[in-house]
């Protein structure tokens, strides 16, 4: 089974609003990544989890934040959401030993920011 | 760093014929590729995963070349059915593998 899950699928938050979404798995993965998505533009990658250790993209850096209290789940966690942070939402897991990793995705968590 | 380019951005084909997108990175050291399709509201579903040591790997109903020497990668859809119709990206790891950079994505749609 390679199914990555999230929720909420669909999340309408406020300006101002702080925003947590969900992700899980269960293939043992070690490392789950969160992406962001603006319609006709690529994946755009947020942070990454490997093990406990988070890493950050340098742009982002301040707008998101991110915990895994456990191996199956990670959140990606909004302050202060804004309408610029309207946009799908991938998560993704792989297993990082071995080179050559696949991500595998979930279905997504599309926000919009009102 | 690695950057990737993917053209063209829209395809639009009849049921029976093929389609072809193609991906352009800069890193000569990237060994490995992939190819992600995603249909209309869900996820990315992994298509293949492609490897350096092989220039020609067949899916079903599609066939990815890769060119070393140009640095391109590409996807071929061949007799296209309306159940190709989706957002096709190529996705190439950078920062040790653990991370994806994509292409910006081509949306094809075949008509019947």
């Amino acid at each position: 089974d390679t199914t990555v899950k999230q929720n909420p699928r669909y999340k309408l938050a406020r300006v101002g609003k702080p925003v947590n979404l969900i992700c899980s798995q269960t293939m043992n993965h070690d490392t789950m990544y969160w992406y962001q998505k603006k319609p006709n533009q690529a994946p755009k990658l947020l942070l990454f989890y490997y093990d406990k250790i988070l890493n950050r993209e340098a742009d982002t850096f301040e707008k998101f934040q991110s915990s895994r209290p456990n191996n199956s789940f990670c959140s990606l966690y909004i302050g202060s959401a804004g309408l610029e942070y309207s946009a799908m939402y991938l998560c993704a897991s792989s297993r990082s030993w071995g080179g050559a990793n696949t991500q595998y995705f979930g279905p997504g968590t599309r926000l919009l920011v009102l | 760093g690695e950057q990737v380019e993917q053209r063209p951005p829209h395809l639009s084909v009849r049921e029976g014929d093929s389609a072809v997108i193609i991906c352009t990175y800069t890193d000569p050291n990237s060994y490995y590729f992939f190819w992600y399709k995603q249909e209309p509201g869900a996820g990315l579903q992994l298509l293949m995963k492609v490897f350096s040591s092989t220039e020609i790997n067949e899916g079903q109903g599609f066939t990815v070349l890769l060119n070393k020497k140009d640095k391109q990668l590409s996807l071929n859809l061949t007799a296209a059915h309306p159940g190709d119709s989706a957002v096709y990206f190529c996705a190439v790891p950078y920062q040790g593998g653990r991370a994806l950079i994509f292409g910006t994505g081509t949306t094809v749609s075949v008509s019947p």
